[in-house]
């Protein structure tokens, strides 16, 4: 079965740090991408998504993140990590345009004054 | 913004009683989804409807789920007969089109405990 793995379920990194979370999936065949983040007592919130064009891919709030075929990966990063940051995100991918997302399993970060 | 919202924020049920969770997707979308996750696991997908028909289920959608459009701006969730294991965080997503890799707009949740 295709799957999703987020290495790191919780990630720490000091305020102005690079963020790093990294994301690999299992197919041969490139799936659609996404990230999403969730704060505390909220739903989940599209940070950006791959779709076959541009490898690196600019999302909300100065995250980045890009698609490695030969890695089969889809880190995402950001340069200066910032106390808003801290959350849960999750990578995602899809197969079929988007319509049904197979979710890793998040990973959480904290974010140290 | 347009939201997803979703009632009730929280239930608790005892095993065997039916629950129906409500989602109120946004206006103009077609597409519509739940995914749930299981305190500790991964976001899972459940289902997605479009055209007031099931388009894709997943091996947890079994016969105690259902879905339903009653009023054309109600997508709920029913489990007929509560088990343990559907104690779970339940999402209910929107997307306005399937063409494409349109953004799902998720709701915040519907903390389900089973006891």
């Amino acid at each position: 079965a295709q799957s999703v793995t987020q290495l790191g379920s919780h990630v720490s990194v000091s305020e102005g740090a690079l963020v790093l979370l990294r994301c690999n999936y299992s197919s041969s065949v490139p799936p659609y991408l996404f990230w999403y983040v969730q704060y505390p007592n909220q739903g989940l919130q599209l940070l950006l998504k791959y779709t076959s064009a541009a490898t690196l891919v600019k999302g909300i709030n100065g995250f980045e993140a890009e698609f490695k075929k030969s890695e089969t990966s889809f880190h995402l990063t950001k340069p200066s990590a910032h106390m808003s940051d801290a959350a849960e995100y999750f990578c995602a991918v899809s197969w079929d345009a988007g319509n049904m997302l197979t979710f890793g399993g998040g990973t959480r970060l904290m974010v140290k004054p | 913004e347009p939201e997803v919202t979703q009632t009730p924020s929280h239930q608790v049920t005892q095993m065997g009683q039916e629950v129906i969770l409500r989602c109120v997707p946004i206006s103009n979308h077609l597409y519509f989804y739940w995914y749930r996750q299981i305190l500790g696991q991964k976001v899972e997908f459940l289902v997605s409807f479009y055209n007031n028909e099931i388009s894709e289920k997943s091996e947890i959608f079994d016969d105690q789920f259902s879905v339903e459009r009653p009023d054309g701006s109600n997508f709920t969730l029913k489990i007929r007969s509560t088990k343990l294991e559907d104690s779970a965080m339940y999402f209910c997503a929107s997307k306005a089109s399937g063409a494409g890799t349109g953004e799902l707009f998720f709701g915040e949740g519907s903390r389900l405990t089973v006891l």
